[in-house]
Protein backbone atom coordinates (compact mmCIF):
# COMPACT_ATOMS: atom_id res chain seq x y z
CA UNK A 1 0.00 0.00 0.00
CA UNK A 2 0.92 3.58 -0.30
CA UNK A 3 2.78 4.93 2.18
CA UNK A 4 4.33 8.56 3.38
CA UNK A 5 7.21 8.99 5.74
CA UNK A 6 8.21 11.94 7.22
CA UNK A 7 11.37 13.08 9.09
CA UNK A 8 12.18 14.29 11.43
CA UNK A 9 9.74 12.91 13.95
CA UNK A 10 10.06 15.56 16.41
CA UNK A 11 12.14 19.30 16.23
CA UNK A 12 13.04 21.37 18.67
CA UNK A 13 14.52 24.41 17.76
CA UNK A 14 15.45 27.92 19.50
CA UNK A 15 13.36 30.54 18.32
CA UNK A 16 15.18 32.07 15.27
CA UNK A 17 16.43 29.21 13.85
CA UNK A 18 15.12 27.73 10.55
CA UNK A 19 13.20 24.32 10.78
CA UNK A 20 12.83 21.99 7.75
CA UNK A 21 10.36 18.67 7.61
CA UNK A 22 11.08 15.40 4.63
CA UNK A 23 8.17 14.01 2.93
CA UNK A 24 8.88 10.72 0.69
CA UNK A 25 6.62 8.69 -0.61
CA UNK A 26 6.35 5.06 -1.86
CA UNK A 27 4.62 5.81 -5.00
CA UNK A 28 4.35 9.30 -7.56
CA UNK A 29 2.01 11.30 -5.90
CA UNK A 30 -0.43 13.45 -8.46
CA UNK A 31 -0.34 16.59 -5.86
CA UNK A 32 1.60 17.22 -2.51
CA UNK A 33 -0.92 19.06 0.09
CA UNK A 34 0.69 19.99 3.94
CA UNK A 35 -1.12 20.90 6.90
CA UNK A 36 -0.50 22.35 10.49
CA UNK A 37 -2.03 20.70 13.62
CA UNK A 38 -1.81 23.15 16.59
CA UNK A 39 -1.52 21.09 19.75
CA UNK A 40 -5.33 19.75 20.84
CA UNK A 41 -6.33 21.11 17.51
CA UNK A 42 -7.26 19.26 14.37
CA UNK A 43 -5.57 19.57 11.28
CA UNK A 44 -5.69 22.87 8.57
CA UNK A 45 -4.12 23.01 5.10
CA UNK A 46 -1.65 25.26 4.38
CA UNK A 47 -1.05 24.40 0.89
CA UNK A 48 -0.92 22.35 -2.46
CA UNK A 49 1.73 21.56 -4.82
CA UNK A 50 0.82 19.96 -8.54
CA UNK A 51 3.94 20.46 -10.78
CA UNK A 52 6.96 19.06 -10.57
CA UNK A 53 9.50 21.35 -9.15
CA UNK A 54 7.40 23.30 -7.98
CA UNK A 55 8.32 25.83 -5.26
CA UNK A 56 5.31 28.11 -3.54
CA UNK A 57 6.28 30.71 -0.77
CA UNK A 58 3.93 31.67 2.31
CA UNK A 59 5.90 34.71 4.22
CA UNK A 60 8.38 32.40 5.84
CA UNK A 61 7.07 29.08 4.72
CA UNK A 62 8.66 27.61 1.72
CA UNK A 63 7.10 24.62 0.50
CA UNK A 64 9.10 22.20 -3.13
CA UNK A 65 7.37 19.17 -4.33
CA UNK A 66 10.60 16.80 -6.33
CA UNK A 67 10.83 16.39 -9.72
CA UNK A 68 9.97 12.67 -9.22
CA UNK A 69 6.48 13.94 -7.39
CA UNK A 70 7.61 11.48 -4.69
CA UNK A 71 8.79 13.78 -2.34
CA UNK A 72 8.57 17.51 -0.60
CA UNK A 73 9.74 19.96 2.18
CA UNK A 74 8.57 22.26 4.01
CA UNK A 75 11.02 24.94 5.16
CA UNK A 76 10.30 27.75 8.29
CA UNK A 77 12.72 30.70 8.71
CA UNK A 78 13.23 31.94 11.54
CA UNK A 79 10.77 30.03 13.42
CA UNK A 80 8.48 31.96 16.26
CA UNK A 81 6.37 30.62 18.67
CA UNK A 82 3.20 30.63 16.94
CA UNK A 83 4.62 28.18 14.29
CA UNK A 84 4.63 25.27 17.37
CA UNK A 85 2.62 22.44 16.06
CA UNK A 86 2.81 19.22 14.20
CA UNK A 87 3.17 19.38 10.57
CA UNK A 88 2.09 16.88 7.61
CA UNK A 89 2.15 16.28 4.47
CA UNK A 90 -0.74 14.38 2.15
CA UNK A 91 -0.79 13.23 -1.08
CA UNK A 92 -2.65 11.22 -3.24
CA UNK A 93 -2.31 8.91 -6.05
CA UNK A 94 -2.10 8.85 -9.65
CA UNK A 95 -5.88 8.21 -9.89
CA UNK A 96 -6.95 7.45 -6.59
CA UNK A 97 -9.39 9.07 -4.84
CA UNK A 98 -8.14 8.70 -1.23
CA UNK A 99 -5.94 11.36 0.91
CA UNK A 100 -2.83 9.82 2.70
CA UNK A 101 -1.03 11.89 5.25
CA UNK A 102 2.34 11.23 6.31
CA UNK A 103 3.66 10.36 9.70
CA UNK A 104 4.43 13.70 11.00
CA UNK A 105 6.99 16.50 12.44
CA UNK A 106 6.34 17.96 15.36
CA UNK A 107 7.79 20.75 16.40
CA UNK A 108 8.40 22.73 19.21
CA UNK A 109 9.85 26.52 19.24
CA UNK A 110 11.44 27.63 22.51
CA UNK A 111 11.46 31.19 23.10
CA UNK B 1 -20.13 28.54 9.40
CA UNK B 2 -20.40 24.94 10.62
CA UNK B 3 -18.02 23.46 8.36
CA UNK B 4 -17.63 20.11 9.32
CA UNK B 5 -19.65 19.03 12.82
CA UNK B 6 -18.13 15.64 14.64
CA UNK B 7 -20.43 14.03 17.60
CA UNK B 8 -19.22 13.12 20.42
CA UNK B 9 -16.34 15.40 21.21
CA UNK B 10 -15.70 12.66 23.75
CA UNK B 11 -16.49 9.23 24.59
CA UNK B 12 -15.68 6.14 26.79
CA UNK B 13 -16.49 2.78 26.10
CA UNK B 14 -16.22 -0.75 27.61
CA UNK B 15 -14.19 -3.19 25.46
CA UNK B 16 -17.26 -5.17 23.72
CA UNK B 17 -19.54 -2.41 23.15
CA UNK B 18 -20.67 -0.38 20.13
CA UNK B 19 -21.03 3.21 18.86
CA UNK B 20 -21.32 5.08 15.92
CA UNK B 21 -19.48 8.69 15.25
CA UNK B 22 -21.80 11.21 13.41
CA UNK B 23 -19.75 13.94 11.04
CA UNK B 24 -21.34 16.00 8.72
CA UNK B 25 -20.46 19.11 6.74
CA UNK B 26 -22.63 22.08 4.98
CA UNK B 27 -20.01 22.78 2.11
CA UNK B 28 -21.75 20.52 -0.55
CA UNK B 29 -18.38 18.67 -0.38
CA UNK B 30 -18.27 15.14 -2.50
CA UNK B 31 -15.86 13.42 -0.59
CA UNK B 32 -15.93 12.66 2.98
CA UNK B 33 -13.04 10.81 5.20
CA UNK B 34 -12.20 8.94 8.69
CA UNK B 35 -9.33 9.04 10.08
CA UNK B 36 -7.58 7.53 13.27
CA UNK B 37 -4.49 9.51 14.96
CA UNK B 38 -2.20 7.82 16.99
CA UNK B 39 0.95 9.16 18.68
CA UNK B 40 3.88 8.62 16.42
CA UNK B 41 1.57 7.48 13.68
CA UNK B 42 0.26 10.19 11.62
CA UNK B 43 -3.10 10.61 10.71
CA UNK B 44 -4.40 7.08 9.34
CA UNK B 45 -7.16 6.32 6.77
CA UNK B 46 -9.95 4.09 8.10
CA UNK B 47 -12.64 4.45 5.40
CA UNK B 48 -13.48 7.41 2.74
CA UNK B 49 -16.19 7.87 0.38
CA UNK B 50 -15.31 9.28 -2.81
CA UNK B 51 -19.09 10.74 -3.14
CA UNK B 52 -22.23 10.11 -2.54
CA UNK B 53 -23.24 6.04 -2.53
CA UNK B 54 -19.87 5.21 -2.37
CA UNK B 55 -17.17 3.98 0.40
CA UNK B 56 -13.87 2.70 -0.08
CA UNK B 57 -11.57 0.95 3.04
CA UNK B 58 -8.39 2.96 3.39
CA UNK B 59 -5.17 1.77 5.57
CA UNK B 60 -6.81 0.60 8.56
CA UNK B 61 -10.33 -0.62 8.14
CA UNK B 62 -10.63 -3.67 9.98
CA UNK B 63 -12.83 -3.46 13.06
CA UNK B 64 -15.01 -0.40 11.87
CA UNK B 65 -17.86 -0.15 9.33
CA UNK B 66 -18.99 3.17 7.78
CA UNK B 67 -22.02 4.11 6.10
CA UNK B 68 -22.75 7.46 3.26
CA UNK B 69 -26.13 8.61 4.79
CA UNK B 70 -26.53 11.09 2.17
CA UNK B 71 -23.94 14.21 0.54
CA UNK B 72 -23.63 15.77 4.16
CA UNK B 73 -23.85 12.24 6.61
CA UNK B 74 -20.87 9.84 6.70
CA UNK B 75 -20.64 7.95 9.92
CA UNK B 76 -18.32 5.60 11.52
CA UNK B 77 -19.18 2.54 13.57
CA UNK B 78 -17.65 0.45 15.55
CA UNK B 79 -19.26 -3.08 16.15
CA UNK B 80 -17.32 -4.26 19.16
CA UNK B 81 -15.21 -1.95 20.65
CA UNK B 82 -11.26 -2.94 21.57
CA UNK B 83 -8.46 -1.25 23.46
CA UNK B 84 -6.44 -1.01 20.65
CA UNK B 85 -9.62 1.37 19.14
CA UNK B 86 -8.20 4.02 21.87
CA UNK B 87 -7.61 7.04 19.86
CA UNK B 88 -8.91 10.46 18.17
CA UNK B 89 -10.70 10.30 15.33
CA UNK B 90 -10.47 12.57 12.45
CA UNK B 91 -13.39 13.01 10.16
CA UNK B 92 -12.87 15.47 7.06
CA UNK B 93 -14.55 16.49 3.54
CA UNK B 94 -13.14 18.21 0.15
CA UNK B 95 -15.12 18.59 -3.08
CA UNK B 96 -12.92 16.03 -4.29
CA UNK B 97 -9.65 15.51 -6.34
CA UNK B 98 -7.41 17.06 -6.06
CA UNK B 99 -8.51 19.86 -3.31
CA UNK B 100 -8.11 21.23 0.70
CA UNK B 101 -9.99 18.71 2.93
CA UNK B 102 -11.49 20.56 5.91
CA UNK B 103 -11.30 18.46 9.16
CA UNK B 104 -13.69 18.42 11.91
CA UNK B 105 -12.96 18.76 15.81
CA UNK B 106 -11.93 15.12 16.21
CA UNK B 107 -13.41 12.63 18.82
CA UNK B 108 -11.28 11.37 21.56
CA UNK B 109 -12.62 7.48 22.09
CA UNK B 110 -10.93 5.49 25.34
CA UNK B 111 -11.62 1.87 25.17
CA UNK B 112 -11.25 0.19 29.00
Amino acid sequence: GQQVMQIPQYQHVQEGEDFTTYCNSSTTLSNIQWYKQRPGGHPVFLIQLVKSGEVKKQKRLTFQFGEAKKNSSLHITATQTTDVGTYFCAGRGTGANNLFFGTGTRLTVIP
Amino acid sequence: NAGVTQTPKFQVLKTGQSMTLQCAQDMNHNSMYWYRQDPGMGLRLIYYSASEGTTDKGEVPNGYNVSRLNKREFSLRLESAAPSQTSVYFCASNVGGNTEAFFGQGTRLTVV
